[in-house]
C-alpha cells in the first residue's frame, strides 16, 4: 500500500524559508517521479514541481526562482524548500506520486504565513 | 501555460441523477493527456480518470471521461451520496501542469 506523509511547520513568519518533507512507503522512490502541490484555503490546486531520483527537476515558472525540490533515496524522502514566503504562500501543501497525472497523494500539511 | 476552465462552477443535483462536468482548455491538450480528480472537504484529491477516459484503479464505472483537443467531459451516471464533492481537471500534455478551477457538485 503506497503512502505519502508530509511533515513540516504549521506556522511561519514572512521572509522565512518553508521546508517540507514527504516520506514515501510502499513504493520504491527510485521508480517514479515525485511532485509537490499547494492549495490556498478555499481555492484550487497549483502544481509546484517534481523531482526524479536522478536529481532532475522541473518547477512551475510562477515559483521557479524561490523553489528547490530535492530527494534523499536513503530515507525514501523528498523535500520542498520555498524561500522568502509571504502571506500569499499560506496553503495546504501536498506531495504526490508521478509527474504526469498524480495517483497517490499525502494528506496535506497546512502552512500559515503570518507575522 | 494551458489554462483550464471548468463549468459550471456549482452543480446542484439529487442522488440518483446524472452529472455532466465540462473542462475547456485554452489550447489543445496533446494526446488527450487530461486527468480528473475528486476532492472532499479536508481531504487530498483522489485520481478518477487519466488519459481523458481511463478509470484509475478502484474507481466505479459510474464515472466516465471523454473528449479531446480542447473540450473534455466528466460524466457521473447516477450520483451516490459519496459523490458530492469538488471535481478538478488537470492537463499533463505540457509544462507547467495546470488544474482547472473546480466544479462543486452539491446536494439539491
Amino acid at each position: 500500500q503506497v503512502r505519502l506523509q508530509e511533515s513540516g511547520p504549521g506556522l511561519m513568519k514572512p521572509s522565512e524559508t518553508l521546508s517540507l518533507t514527504c516520506t514515501v512507503s510502499g513504493a520504491s522512490i527510485s521508480s517514479y517521479y515525485w511532485s509537490w502541490f499547494r492549495q490556498p484555503p478555499g481555492k484550487g490546486l497549483e502544481w509546484i514541481g517534481y523531482v526524479h531520483y536522478s536529481g532532475s527537476t522541473n518547477y512551475n515558472p510562477s515559483l521557479n526562482s524561490r523553489v528547490t525540490i530535492s530527494i534523499d533515496m536513503s530515507k525514501s524522502q523528498f523535500s520542498l524548500k520555498l524561500s522568502s514566503v509571504t502571506a500569499a504562500d499560506t496553503a495546504v501543501y501536498y506531495c504526490g506520486r508521478r509527474r504526469d497525472f498524480f495517483d497517490y497523494w499525502g494528506q496535506g500539511n497546512l502552512v500559515t504565513v503570518s507575522s | 501555460e494551458i489554462v483550464l476552465t471548468q463549468s459550471p462552477g456549482t452543480l446542484s443535483l439529487s442522488p440518483g441523477e446524472g452529472a455532466t462536468l465540462s473542462c475547456r482548455a485554452s489550447q489543445s491538450v496533446s494526446s488527450s493527456l487530461l486527468a480528473w480528480y475528486q476532492q472532499k472537504s479536508g481531504q487530498a484529491p483522489r485520481l478518477l480518470i487519466y488519459g481523458a477516459s481511463s478509470r484509475a484503479a478502484g474507481i466505479p464505472d459510474r464515472f466516465s471521461g471523454s473528449g479531446s483537443g480542447t473540450d473534455f467531459t466528466l460524466t457521473i451516471s447516477r450520483l451516490e451520496p459519496e459523490d458530492f464533492a469538488v471535481y478538478y481537471c488537470q492537463q499533463y500534455g505540457s509544462s507547467p501542469r495546470t488544474f482547472g478551477g473546480g466544479t462543486k457538485v452539491e446536494i439539491k
